[in-house]
């Protein structure tokens, strides 16, 4: 049972916006940097946000993160077929000394 | 280019051992942390463990401690997942994940594609 909640799925049509929420608390998220994580189907996972907001080399700016006290949120703007994935928060959770994943979300674009 | 290659996953009878390998190249293995992170059939993500950089601070997830152990050889490059009295409930495909961590941020920045271990008679 993961510490970090994540709503099971969101969808919209192509073009428009996804946010996806990861809920935890003060241990993990309220303490931590957060990041987030893209798996495309049958593939390994890809690292999207780190730093709460920071975007590795090669990944959009119509990707975005956000935390705000024990939530963060992560965004994308211009929804396209490829963004069809599961997503993933992250972040370390100082009472447990262990990394913790998010419950993951279903993006679906209609 | 950054390269995590897992190997050493199959299938094993419950109560069995299995020894998961990572090579790595294309980064300086011995200054980063590495990781195993495991995936269900189905399911989520799930952190198995971490290891420092030099191999002497290690965490693992509260449900696999005593049964698994990860290690690494900066000299082969290599990251390692010993895994003892396996259930059923350890089948999963096993990913090794390099990271960076600091006393406030941590993230898996890259992934092997994985190797998978099944748990069955």
């Amino acid at each position: 049972q993961s510490v970090l909640t994540q709503p099971p799925s969101v969808s919209a049509a192509p073009g428009q916006k996804v946010t996806i929420s990861c809920s935890g608390s003060s241990s993990n998220i309220g303490n931590h940097y957060v990041s987030w994580y893209q798996q495309l189907p049958g593939t390994a996972p890809k690292l999207l946000i780190y730093d709460n907001n920071k975007r590795p080399s090669g990944i959009p700016d119509r990707v975005s993160g956000s935390k705000s006290g024990t939530s963060a949120t992560l965004g994308i703007t211009g929804l396209q077929t490829g963004d069809e994935a599961d997503y993933y928060c992250g972040t370390w959770d100082s009472s447990l000394s262990a990394y913790v994943f998010g419950t993951g979300t279903k993006v679906t674009v209609l | 280019e950054v390269q995590l290659v897992e190997s050493g996953g199959g299938l094993v009878q419950p109560g069995g051992s299995l020894r998961l390998s990572c090579a790595a190249s294309g980064f300086a293995f011995s200054n980063y942390e590495m990781n195993w992170v495991r995936q269900a059939p189905g399911k989520g993500l799930e952190w198995v463990s971490q290891i420092s950089s030099g191999g002497k601070t290690i965490y693992y997830t509260d449900s696999l401690k005593g049964r698994f152990t990860i290690s690494r050889d900066d000299a082969k490059n290599s990251l390692y997942l010993q895994m003892n009295s396996l259930r059923a409930e350890d089948t999963a495909v096993y990913y090794c994940t390099r990271s960076q961590c600091s006393s406030t941020s941590c993230f898996r920045d890259y992934w092997g594609q994985g190797t998978l271990v099944t748990v069955s008679s």
